[in-house]
């Protein structure tokens, strides 16, 4: 079946700098992606979505954009802080619901101070 | 409000055992998933329940089962344990279980199986 890769098992950044985590995607139907973020002992937890009818959306300093012709998903995070240590998943809602969210495997973000 | 909460927080279990874990939606959400999360696998989907009802179900064995009760609190058991369902399993609830809402996750069961 088809499912949700990422680019990069570990992504370590220095403290301030931007970071960019990227997920590749292969359902064309795919119509719907999360970007989830995991603290250790923790569920993983929201952080931002979006609709394939756009192609950036933005938070609080976070920015997800969308590639459909190239089927890519990325996260960026502006002047990245310890807080921000994690795994993140990007996910999305390929069967209509029916399958549930299917994950990519994670990126797990390290700061260096 | 509360977030999603489930019990208990770990669990250890022997082979050939049955366990059950606990869900508490978010108040108000009537749609209530499950997932597994192993380092291998990473997440997979189980089942979600919508109004005391299984609407979905992911690519898991009969042994993992579950329900909802009417006020949306959610159960999962899984029979005959094996050593490989061994998992941090996560539950999640959303306010309709539309296909493009978001998820909001519990902290998740621990369970190891011995």
């Amino acid at each position: 079946g088809e499912s949700v890769g990422l680019h990069l098992p570990t992504l370590s950044v220095q403290e301030g700098d931007n970071s960019i985590i990227n997920c590749a995607y292969s359902n064309s139907a795919s119509d719907y992606f999360i970007w989830y973020k995991q603290e250790s002992g923790k569920g993983p937890q929201f952080i931002i979505d979006i609709r394939s009818n756009m192609d950036k959306r933005q938070g609080q300093r976070v920015t997800v954009l969308l590639n459909k012709t190239v089927k890519h998903l990325s996260l960026q995070i502006a002047a990245t802080q310890p807080g921000d240590s994690a795994v993140y998943f990007c996910a999305e809602n390929s069967g209509g619901g029916a399958d549930g969210l299917t994950f990519g495997k994670g990126t797990h973000l390290i700061i260096q101070p | 409000k509360a977030g999603v909460t489930q019990t208990p927080r770990y669990l250890i279990k022997t082979r050939g055992q049955q366990v059950t874990l606990s869900c508490s939606p978010i108040s108000g959400h009537r749609s209530v998933s499950w997932y597994q999360q192993t380092p291998g696998q990473g997440l997979q989907f189980l089942f979600e329940y919508f109004s005391e009802t299984q609407r979905n179900k992911g690519n898991f064995p009969g042994r993992f089962s579950g329900r909802q009760f009417s006020n949306s609190r959610s159960e999962m058991n899984v029979s005959t344990l094996e050593l490989g369902d061994s998992a941090l399993y996560l539950c999640a609830s959303s306010a309709t279980g539309d296909p493009n809402e978001k998820l909001f996750f519990g902290s998740g069961t621990q369970l190891s199986v011995l």
